[in-house]
């Protein structure tokens, strides 16, 4: 069974770009949740999707957002960007809790 | 505030020698489940092993096994054998509300 994959890999933006992540879970996985990781404050959640619909919400602006299609793929959304952005992002999913990480979206905002 | 608390920045063992890493949390939970994740250098988020709260047994995964200590709060991961592609960050985690609370981690070294 293939892992979960995330796209792209790394990403450069200037500050005030907005940007899309992909994330595809696991084969037959319906909840995808979302992470930000820095040195600083660690992993953050930031959202979590079941079926389509937001489950749980992390403490993040509503520059971040997200959602999740029928075939459980999900996407996350990072608009305005803030050099406080940069960071890796790492999509995760599971059968009805989340479980198995992807490699990660490695974002720089410059 | 329910957190995960690794007391041990860093750690380092020798090669083939023993080295448990500690997890202390804290719930109002009564099922939920706890998880040890490592994450070397290539960045990727591998699951080490999982614990079911409402299992006594201790999980076990080949050389990583786990103390599971439900009334103490207390989630420790033993490595036996230790080698040195086990050099990573592990990061204790505990589900809630359907999300991975994470801890701040622990550098393990391995000495050859």
């Amino acid at each position: 069974k293939a892992g979960v994959t995330q796209t792209p890999r790394y990403l450069i933006k200037t500050r005030g770009q907005q940007v899309t992540l992909s994330c595809s879970p696991i084969s037959g996985h319906r909840s995808v949740s979302w992470y930000q990781q820095t040195p600083g404050q660690g992993l953050q959640f930031l959202f979590e999707y079941f079926s389509e619909t937001q489950r749980n919400k992390g403490n993040f602006p509503g520059r971040f957002s997200g959602r999740q299609f029928s075939n459980s793929r999900s996407e996350m959304n990072v608009s305005t960007l803030e050099l406080g952005d940069s960071a890796l992002y790492l999509c995760a999913s599971g059968l009805e809790r989340v479980e198995f990480f992807g490699p990660g979206t490695r974002l720089t905002v410059l | 505030a329910q957190t995960v608390t690794q007391s041990q920045p860093e750690m380092s063992v020798q090669e083939a020698e023993t080295v448990t890493l500690s997890c202390t949390y804290d719930t109002s939970e009564s099922d939920y489940y706890l998880f040890w994740y490592k994450q070397p250098p290539s960045r990727q988020m591998i699951l080490v092993i999982r614990q079911e709260a409402y299992k006594q047994q201790n999980a076990t995964e080949n050389r990583f096994s786990v103390n599971f200590q439900k009334a103490a709060k207390s989630f420790s991961l033993k490595i036996s054998d230790s080698q040195l592609g086990d050099a990573a960050m592990y990061f204790c985690a505990r589900s809630r509300d359907d999300k991975i609370i994470f801890g701040k981690g622990t550098r393990l070294h391995i000495l050859p």
